[in-house]
């Protein structure tokens, strides 16, 4: 079966570090995608992963290990801007399938 | 580039009426179209895959007699909710099929649209 998971909330201060996890299990894969939504608004694109390592985009750094099952989105020098849920989905056969989002919110 | 629009942005329906969403790839042309339904708090459901001048693919699960799907033109899908009821009463996001340079490397990428709110009352 399909599976993908990632923590429900998390928090973080303006200016820090923080690391969101997913994982998942599926029976075919081409690869990654990190998005952001916020409230109301339709997810827009941050990354994708189709090779193992680390992406880096500015801020945003993201990082897929295909065996393992898992990838992390990496978000540096946090901002207030940044609260929101980060969806992790994978993608196969052209479709996409979404973790639940991970809502996280920045503090002052 | 690869923009995604929506109409309308929000629509509020008696019970019984049927409701036309309209999604649009204003840059590219789109192949492919997906429509997900979002509950709040919830994740990105996957309702169909909406293919250009073919029938459109149902998730299990998904009513293909009450979400009829149109994909008429290679910018223009359409999603019409019939005999609406309030459980249908959800964010419904288009997204449009494209292919981008990453890295040197062709990627296949979903962009969406900024959704659809439905009440049905």
């Amino acid at each position: 079966g399909q599976n993908i998971d990632q923590p429900t909330e998390m928090t973080a201060t303006e200016g820090a570090i923080v690391q969101i996890n997913c994982t998942y299990q599926t029976s075919g894969f081409n690869g990654l995608f990190w998005y952001q939504q916020h409230a109301g608004e339709a997810p827009t694109f941050l990354s994708y992963n189709v090779l193992d390592g680390l992406e880096e985009k500015g801020r945003f750094s993201s990082f897929l290990s295909r065996s393992k099952g898992y990838s992390y989105l990496l978000l540096k020098e946090l901002q207030m801007k940044d609260s929101a849920s980060y969806l992790c989905a994978f993608t196969r056969y052209s479709t996409l399938t979404f973790g639940k989002g991970t809502m996280l919110l920045v503090s002052p | 580039g690869a923009v995604v629009s929506q109409h309308p942005s929000w629509v509020i329906c008696k019970s019984g009426t049927s409701v036309k969403i309209e999604c649009r790839s204003l840059d590219f042309q789109a192949t492919t179209m997906f429509w997900y339904r979002q509950f709040p708090k919830q994740s990105l459901m996957l309702m169909a895959t909406s293919n250009e001048g073919s029938k459109a693919t149902y998730e299990q699960g998904v009513e293909k007699d009450k979400f009829l799907i149109n994909h008429a033109s290679l910018t223009l899908s359409t999603l019409t909710v019939t005999s609406a009821h309030p459980e249908d009463s959800s964010f419904y996001i288009c997204s449009a099929r494209a292919f981008t340079l990453t890295s040197g490397a062709s990627t296949d990428t979903q962009y969406f649209g900024p959704g659809t709110r439905l009440t049905v009352l």
